[in-house]
């Protein structure tokens, strides 16, 4: 069975400092990867999504990038952190090939930036 | 642009009740909707899929159905339970790519 795993779990960063979140998935092969925030009080926010290795496309822009090192890895992450990028940060996969595209989701990461 | 809407935003029930939350997207085009649950400080666990072909779908207590020529979806949860408490979210994929777009949930409160 597949499984999401996320970390770290809850992250209190100062401003300006770097970033770097990481999301695997295992027990699948060629995943569709996406990358969601969750601000208090808003929806969720489709940040980045990712099709392949190498391939990022960017929903918002904003000071955050994703990378893709690995086929199952996925990777978020700021060189300087505003106080804006509060939030839940989410994990998600989807299967590649054309069929349901049903997507799940990992545990989250709650980032308090200070 | 897609946009997603829920209502009620939030709703509160005696337990056995049965329940209809309801989902809205403003472009008809879509690939599918799927209906999620998440509780407080964790991550979303998917709890039904309907394909833009399909109308309705079932699993246990719960039965989501779709309308997509109105734009409107709709998550009958039967007999509710305290332990059916959650925020329950719907979200739209379309057919021009990969983006999903979120409502913003519908938080629900069963009361023993």
């Amino acid at each position: 069975s597949q499984t999401i795993h996320q970390w770290p779990a809850t992250l209190v960063q100062p401003v300006g400092s770097p970033l770097s979140l990481e999301c695997t998935v295992e027990g699948t092969s060629n995943p569709n990867l996406y990358w969601y925030r969750q601000a208090a009080g808003r929806g969720l926010q489709l940040l980045f999504y990712s099709v392949g290795i190498g391939q990022i496309s960017s929903e918002v822009p904003q000071n955050l990038s994703a990378s893709r090192p690995q086929d199952r890895q996925f990777i978020l992450s700021s060189k300087k952190l505003l106080l804006s990028d509060s939030g839940f940060y989410l994990c998600a996969w989807s299967e590649a090939l054309i069929g349901s595209y049903e997507q799940y989701f990992g545990p989250g990461t709650r980032l308090t930036v200070t | 642009k897609q946009e997603v809407t829920q209502i009620p935003a939030a709703l509160s029930v005696p337990e056995g009740e049965n329940l209809v939350l309801n989902c809205s997207f403003t472009d008809s085009a879509i690939y599918n909707l799927q209906w999620f649950r998440q509780d407080p400080g964790k991550g979303l666990t998917s709890l039904l899929l309907i394909q833009s072909s399909q109308r309705e779908q079932t699993s246990g207590r719960l039965n989501a159905s779709l309308d997509k020529s109105s734009g409107r979806s709709t998550l009958y949860i039967a007999a509710s339970q305290p332990g059916d408490s959650a925020t329950y979210l719907c979200a739209v994929r379309d057919n021009y790519g990969q983006n999903f777009v979120f409502g913003p949930g519908t938080r629900l409160s069963v009361l023993p």
